[in-house]
């Protein structure tokens, strides 16, 4: 079945510099990757989606890229704040979906902590 | 920007009582999820919804598990004999075609 790690369960780092997380998956060639953020008690919020054929994709300080010879896509966020402590979630479509709609299967997550 | 809302925000159940999770989806949504979040491990998908009927689910979703859209706003989410393993947050999700899942901020399950 197919397998997703962030291999970071946490990172810290001070505010203005650059996040960099990493998602890696196996056994799957998913059509596109999603990131969500999640905030303690709060369901995961949707950021960027990026698909096979993108390479990289950008919004506002946030920017995704997409490997699939790696089987890796990495997520950054530049000039980053405080308020961008939480934890990013990895997410790609199931094996089985049938369609866009299908399920996300989702990594563990790195919680993000960005000290002022 | 409408949300999906879920009640209650918690529930406590003693092991063995079924348990009715509540969800109003995003009105102009038509595809439906359940999925759920133990405490320090990753969100797992359960089932998903379309046009009445269940599209797909996991190997969580057994049968004492079953998913119900009564009326044109609600989805729920019945447990019907609650075990202690069940005890988790659980997440309703919805979206409209090509566009990414909007979650509710779920409904912390605790079973005694």
């Amino acid at each position: 079945s197919q397998k997703i790690e962030q291999n970071s369960e946490a990172l810290n780092i001070q505010e203005g510099k650059t996040a960099t997380l990493t998602c890696n998956y196996t056994n799957y060639s998913p059509a596109y990757l999603q990131w969500y953020r999640q905030d303690p008690g709060r369901g995961p919020v949707f950021l960027l989606l990026i698909r096979e054929n993108e390479k990289e994709k950008r919004k506002e300080r946030l920017k995704v890229t997409f490997d699939t010879t790696l089987k890796q896509s990495l997520f950054h966020i530049t000039a980053s704040q405080p308020a961008d402590s939480a934890t990013y979630l990895c997410a790609l479509p199931g094996m089985n979906y049938g369609g866009s709609q299908g399920n996300l299967i989702f990594g563990k997550g790195t919680k993000l902590s960005v000290k002022p | 920007e409408p949300e999906v809302t879920q009640t209650p925000s918690h529930q406590v159940t003693q092991m063995g009582q079924e348990v009715i999770l509540r969800c109003v989806p995003i009105s102009n949504h038509l595809y439906f999820y359940w999925y759920r979040q133990i405490l320090g491990q990753k969100v797992e998908f359960l089932v998903s919804f379309y046009n009445n009927e269940i599209s797909e689910k996991s190997e969580i979703f057994d049968d004492q598990f079953s998913v119900e859209r009564p009326d044109g706003s609600n989805f729920t989410l019945k447990i019907r004999s609650t075990k202690l393993e069940d005890s988790a947050m659980y997440f309703c999700a919805s979206t409209e075609t090509g566009k990414p899942q909007h979650f509710g901020d779920g409904t912390r399950l605790s079973i005694l």
